[in-house]
C-alpha cells in the first residue's frame, strides 16, 4: 500500500462545477500538507499550503484537512477550462522539509 | 517573481552516454531538490542539498551524482544513461531547513535513445 492514495481519475466537469480532490494518508507522522498543479509538460506549481486541520480559502480554491481521518481535500468553486490539469497532493514528514511524499495525482477536465 | 530555472529544457542522448542537468533555485532559496517523473506518475525524490551539502537522498542510481555549487545553483550529472532514464527531471527549490513549500521548475525532459 502507498503511503499517499488519490483517484487517478480522469475527473470530468462542466464549467461552473465545484470540483472537489481527494488524498488520504497512512502516515500519522505526516505534519504538512500541500496541493500542486501540473499542466502537461510544465512543473508541478503550488496552490495551497497548510499544517493543520480545518480549512484554508485562497480564492476559488479551499484545501480541508482532517488529521484524525488521515484525508486532505482540495475544493475548487466555479471550475474553469482553464482548471484542466493534473492535481497533486503533497505532504511531508519531517521538521527539515525533507521527504515529500506525493500522491500520484488527479487528472481533471472542466469541459467548457 | 522569479522561478526556479533548469537548464535545457529539452535533452537526447545515446544509451551509454552522459548528461548534465543545471537548476538555478529561486533567489534566497538555500535547498535544492531533484525529483524524476516517468509518463503518467508521480514525482520521485532523487537527491536535496541544502547550504551546499547533501541534505538527502532517494531513488537515486549511482549512475548519478549531483552537487550544489557556492550561488546554490545544482548540477545532476548522469552517466552510463539507459533507456529507462528517459523521463522528466524536475528541480525544485526552497527556503530553510524548516519546512518550506517546494517550488518546482519546468523541468528537462531527457530522452535516451
Amino acid at each position: 500500500q502507498k503511503e499517499v492514495e488519490q483517484d487517478p481519475g480522469p475527473l470530468s466537469v462542466p464549467e461552473g462545477a465545484i470540483v472537489s480532490l481527494n488524498c488520504t494518508y497512512s502516515n500519522s507522522a505526516f505534519q504538512y500538507f500541500m496541493w500542486y498543479r501540473q499542466y502537461s509538460r510544465k512543473g508541478p506549481e503550488l496552490l495551497m499550503y497548510t499544517y493543520s486541520s480545518g480549512n484554508k480559502e485562497d480564492g476559488r480554491f479551499t484545501a480541508q484537512v482532517d488529521k484524525s481521518s488521515k484525508y486532505i481535500s482540495l475544493f475548487i468553486r466555479d471550475s474553469q477550462p482553464s482548471d484542466s490539469a493534473t492535481y497533486l497532493c503533497a505532504m511531508c514528514r519531517d521538521n527539515y522539509g525533507q521527504n515529500f511524499v506525493f500522491g500520484p495525482g488527479t487528472r481533471l477536465s472542466v469541459l467548457p | 517573481a522569479a522561478g526556479v530555472i533548469q537548464s535545457p529544457r529539452h535533452l537526447i542522448k545515446e544509451k551509454r552516454e552522459t548528461a548534465t542537468l543545471k537548476c538555478y533555485p529561486i533567489p534566497r532559496h538555500d535547498t535544492v531538490y531533484w525529483y524524476q517523473q516517468g509518463p503518467g506518475q508521480d514525482p520521485q525524490f532523487l537527491i536535496s542539498f541544502y547550504e551546499k551539502m547533501q541534505s538527502d537522498k532517494g531513488s537515486i542510481p549511482d549512475r548519478f551524482s549531483a552537487q550544489q555549487f557556492s550561488d546554490y545553483h545544482s548540477e545532476l550529472n548522469m552517466s552510463s544513461l539507459e533507456l529507462g532514464d528517459s523521463a522528466l527531471y524536475f528541480c525544485a527549490s526552497s527556503f530553510g531547513q524548516g519546512v518550506s513549500p517546494l517550488h518546482f521548475g519546468n523541468g528537462t525532459r531527457l530522452t535516451v535513445t
